[in-house]
């Protein structure tokens, strides 16, 4: 695998389900951020990460928990979502001297029903 | 608070045409800035940045872009549409100290026979 990695692609959850979203990125970098896409809206940025510690929570419910265990890997976990938090979740990575080159994972499309 | 204008939610062209498409930023310290493309089902792609020297950029498949602070704006062009050039396009800066990349809300380019 090469680059930044998201897994599910895929989620539809129920809201009182527990779900977590997974990032891996396999550049060497120190830095990962996660990011909301919702239809007619821009791109949110929703939690960064630098050196595995959060530095950056833009008002984010609490019903969305990160965790950053090391610098590869990055998890969004879910529960008790409401519709309106059905987007694309996408995830980057950088180098934290290098935030103007953020790479992007394919996303995960979830549905919230 | 910085802010990225993308004019136009869909910009159509014909194939082999010009391809424009416009942004511009509120900030009194030019920030970085990007071009982003999205196909459908991936994720974002850097295309472009500027982030000092010169202000005309040039990036992957043909794009460009020029940095111009006296109109702050940053319109990306290509000189002859393709097919496989149809996808969204998004604007972003990071300020300058900053990490965060704020983007606009992206444009739909749709090129036609």
């Amino acid at each position: 695998e090469t680059g930044v990695t998201q897994t599910p692609r895929h989620l539809v959850m129920g809201m009182t389900n527990k779900k977590s979203l997974k990032c891996e990125q396999h550049l060497g970098h120190n830095a990962m951020y996660w990011y909301k896409q919702s239809a007619k809206k821009p791109l949110e940025l929703m939690f960064v990460y630098s050196l595995e510690e959060r530095v950056e929570n833009n008002s984010v419910p609490s019903r969305f928990s990160p965790e950053c265990p090391n610098s590869s890997h990055l998890f969004l976990h879910l529960h008790t979502l409401q519709p309106e938090d059905s987007a694309l979740y996408l995830c980057a990575s950088s180098q934290v001297f290098k935030v103007y080159e953020q790479y992007f994972g394919p996303g995960t499309r979830l549905t919230v029903t | 608070a910085q802010s990225v204008t993308q004019l136009g939610s869909h910009v159509s062209v014909s194939e082999g045409a010009l391809v424009l498409l416009r942004c511009n930023y509120s900030s009194s310290v030019p920030p970085y800035l990007f071009w982003y493309v999205q196909y459908p089902n991936q994720g974002l792609q850097l295309l472009l940045k500027y982030t000092t020297g010169a202000t005309l950029v040039k990036g992957i498949n043909g794009f460009e872009a020029e940095f111009k602070k006296s109109e702050t704006s940053f319109h990306l062009t290509k000189p002859s549409a393709h097919m496989s050039d149809a996808a969204e396009y998004f604007c972003a800066v990071i300020p300058r100290p900053g990490y965060a990349l704020n983007f606009g809300k992206g444009t739909s380019l749709l090129v036609t026979p």
